[in-house]
């Protein structure tokens, strides 16, 4: 049974360019949840989506930043006109319905230039 | 706004002995605690989940502890070993849908 699969692992934008970072959940899993993680820093909480649903975008920059997880196929973290602060580990999760534990992908690291 | 804290940023121990790490909450009461574990360049592994009304949880070498009253989770790791070196994470719900709320982590350095 594979686990939560992210790609690319590592990308190199340079500033003002467009990021698309996917997420593949564990199979059976309906929830997937994004963070960002800065060196030094914690895990922030981005969003919550189901199937064709945002459930909860708190943790979104209101500009710039958009999430899908469609139908069909993988969710997406987009990330638009990139700046250099936008230079993270961004890690999805994913967990069954009614589980409170997440399993996590191993990340994409992103760096703007 | 709910706080989570894990005291300590890092902890030296000797192969052999318990470690112990403290997580501390504020401004809300967590239906559940988890504990992960996060190496370098990797994503946090899910450990373990202790709900309010439970106590104390146990799997393997490791052992979790929760107390309402003084809004804290004790994890502890017992005989502990080099592999078990790591930074390890405690999260609560932070009363959202789904989201975890996480502390900034301790790192453990197990030495031979």
């Amino acid at each position: 049974n594979a686990g939560v699969m992210q790609n690319p692992r590592h990308l190199v934008r340079r500033r003002g360019q467009e990021a698309r970072l996917r997420c593949s959940p564990m199979k059976g899993h309906s929830h997937v949840y994004w963070y960002r993680q800065l060196p030094e820093e914690g895990l922030k909480f981005m969003v919550y989506l189901q199937k064709e649903n945002i459930i909860d975008e708190s943790g979104m920059p209101k500009e710039r930043f958009s999430a899908e997880f469609p139908k069909e196929g993988p969710s997406i973290l987009r990330i638009q006109q990139v700046v250099r602060g936008d230079s993270a580990a961004y890690f999805c999760a994913s967990s069954p319905p009614w589980r409170g534990e997440q399993y996590f992908g191993p990340g994409t690291r992103l760096t703007v230039t | 706004s709910q706080k989570i804290e894990q005291n300590s940023e890092a902890l030296n121990i000797q192969e052999g002995k318990t470690a112990t790490l403290t997580c501390n909450y504020t401004n809300y009461s967590p239906a559940y605690l988890q504990w992960y574990r996060q190496d370098p360049g990797r994503g946090p592994v899910f450990l373990l989940l202790i709900r309010e009304n439970e106590k104390e949880k146990r799997k393997e070498r490791l052992k979790v502890t929760f107390d309402t009253t003084l809004k804290q989770s004790l994890f502890h790791i017992t005989a502990s070993q080099p592999a078990d070196s790591a930074t390890y994470l405690c999260a609560h719900d932070g009363g959202s849908q789904g989201n975890l709320i996480f502390g900034k982590g301790t790192k453990l350095s197990v030495k031979p």
